[in-house]
């Protein structure tokens, strides 16, 4: 089964900064690769699907590109409220893994 | 307006059974997978299985196949997730989701906590 990678686990940055997490699959998926955003306590919610297409009322400075088995997401101006997990997840066929996922905090 | 809505938490000795439930509304059940996610205390997300509620066709994560089993009520519009002995590790939130037009996620339940503690 093909394995999710992201890196890093976790960041810490400054509001405003330009944020970039990666996500790297051990086979090629093509673009079907979504990212979800998980606020503390909260449910995960959809950003990105289609490894760049940005989800309904997803504030623009998020970002991602990539196919095959590379991909990133990027923040391009920190928020506050943008702390929370953040999951790739490869959705090409069954298993539908997700990556360990990277805790973005202020600093 | 899509919702997905859990059932309630639960509190559960080793041993024992549990059929947690996620109904779906505002939509065609039939038409969309249902997928079942875990969450154990402080840790990420992981992606359990699916199930087709048209026909009743799953996908398992190997990592819990065998472990519990997901089925569906069209019926009642209602996808579940069982297991026939529950165990300690197995304390953690559950998450319903469903698919949109692909395999990605877009609507997700409000999440079941399970606590299995003797």
């Amino acid at each position: 089964d093909i394995q999710m990678t992201q890196s890093p686990s976790s960041l810490s940055a400054s509001v405003g900064d330009r944020v970039t997490i990666t996500c790297r699959a051990s086979q090629g998926i093509s673009n079907y690769l979504a990212w979800y955003q998980q606020k503390p306590g909260k449910v995960p919610k959809l950003l990105i699907y289609a490894a760049s297409t940005l989800q309904s009322g997803v504030p623009s400075r998020f970002s991602s590109s990539g196919s095959g088995t590379d991909f990133t997401l990027t923040i391009s101006s920190l928020q506050p409220e943008d702390v929370a997990t953040y999951y790739c997840q490869k959705y090409n066929s069954a298993p539908l893994t997700f990556g360990g996922g990277t805790k973005v905090e202020i600093k | 307006e899509v919702q997905l809505v859990q059932s309630g938490a639960e509190v559960k000795k080793p041993g024992e059974s549990l059929r947690i439930s996620c109904k779906g509304s505002g939509y065609s059940f039939t038409s969309y997978w249902i997928n079942w996610v875990r969450q154990m205390p402080g840790k990420g997300l992981e992606w359990m299985g699916r199930i087709d509620p048209g026909d009743s066709y799953t996908n398992y994560s190997p990592s819990f196949q065998g472990h519990v089993t997901i089925s569906a009520d069209k019926s009642t519009s209602t996808a579940y997730l069982q297991w026939s002995s529950l165990k300690a590790s197995d304390t953690a939130m559950y998450y319903c989701a469903r698919h949109g037009s692909v395999s990605y996620s877009v609507y997700w339940g409000q999440g079941t906590l399970v606590t299995v503690s003797s």
